[in-house]
């Protein structure tokens, strides 16, 4: 069974940077998987960050950025803000119509 | 601008069926990747099912069997028919278009809640 493997937290000081990851239980991770990102506050339904690797929707701002390090998809924010306190989701497409979310990396902002 | 507003969710007893609605405005059902995704309380997202423009279908191996996703594009409306319903599949569930292979509009969510 396919499993999308992400830190269960992270934290990261005001102004700091942090990088989230996203992998596979087995394989690594491509562009071709086409890895995308998403942002959750509680109560509320999540909200896209980043995808296709690393194109950022509408209206994130640019210190959110993706890439593939290594063999992982990677989410970095650089010059955390108290309000990046959240949970950050990725999702992987394994083909033949499939997609399966990480399980959610909950940053705190120290 | 696009809302999707999703309704039918309630408790239901375990073996139970539900069938799960999402109403769509300024996008067209029928046009576009439609996909259910669920959160459990306190869980992560879990992908639940995907209906694309051709009128293919997937589903999650958890789902697979008991759940079907369809569509009627005289009422621009995204459904999805839930059976044989277990306390596992307790979750708040949003109706979401899949858009340049990401997840890129959301509803609210409906939560369903299986339990004697």
């Amino acid at each position: 069974q396919t499993v999308v493997t992400q830190e269960p937290s992270f934290s990261v000081f005001p102004g700091g940077t942090v990088t989230l990851t996203c992998g596979l239980n087995s394989g690594s991770v491509s562009a071709t998987y086409h890895p995308s990102w998403y942002q959750q506050t509680p109560g509320q339904a999540p909200r896209a960050l980043i995808y296709n690797t690393n194109t950022r929707s509408s209206g994130v701002p640019d210190r959110f950025s993706g890439s593939i390090l290594g063999n992982k998809a990677a989410l970095t924010i650089t010059g955390a803000q108290a309000d990046d306190e959240c949970t950050y989701y990725c999702v992987l497409y394994m083909g033949s119509g499939i997609w399966v979310f990480g399980g959610g990396t909950k940053l705190t902002v120290l | 601008e696009v809302q999707l507003v999703e309704s039918g969710g309630g408790l239901i007893q375990p073996g139970g069926s539900l069938r799960l609605s999402c109403a769509a405005s300024a996008l067209t059902v029928s046009t576009n990747y439609m996909n259910w995704v669920r959160q459990a309380p306190g869980k992560g997202l879990e992908w639940v099912s995907i209906l694309h423009r051709d009128g293919g279908t997937y589903y999650a191996d958890s789902v697979k069997g008991r759940f079907t996703i369809s569509r009627d594009s005289s009422k621009n409306t995204l459904f999805l028919q839930m059976n044989s319903l277990r306390a596992e599949d307790t979750a708040v569930y949003y109706c979401v278009t899949n858009t340049n292979w990401h997840f890129d509009k959301w509803g609210q969510g409906t939560l369903v809640t299986v339990s004697s």
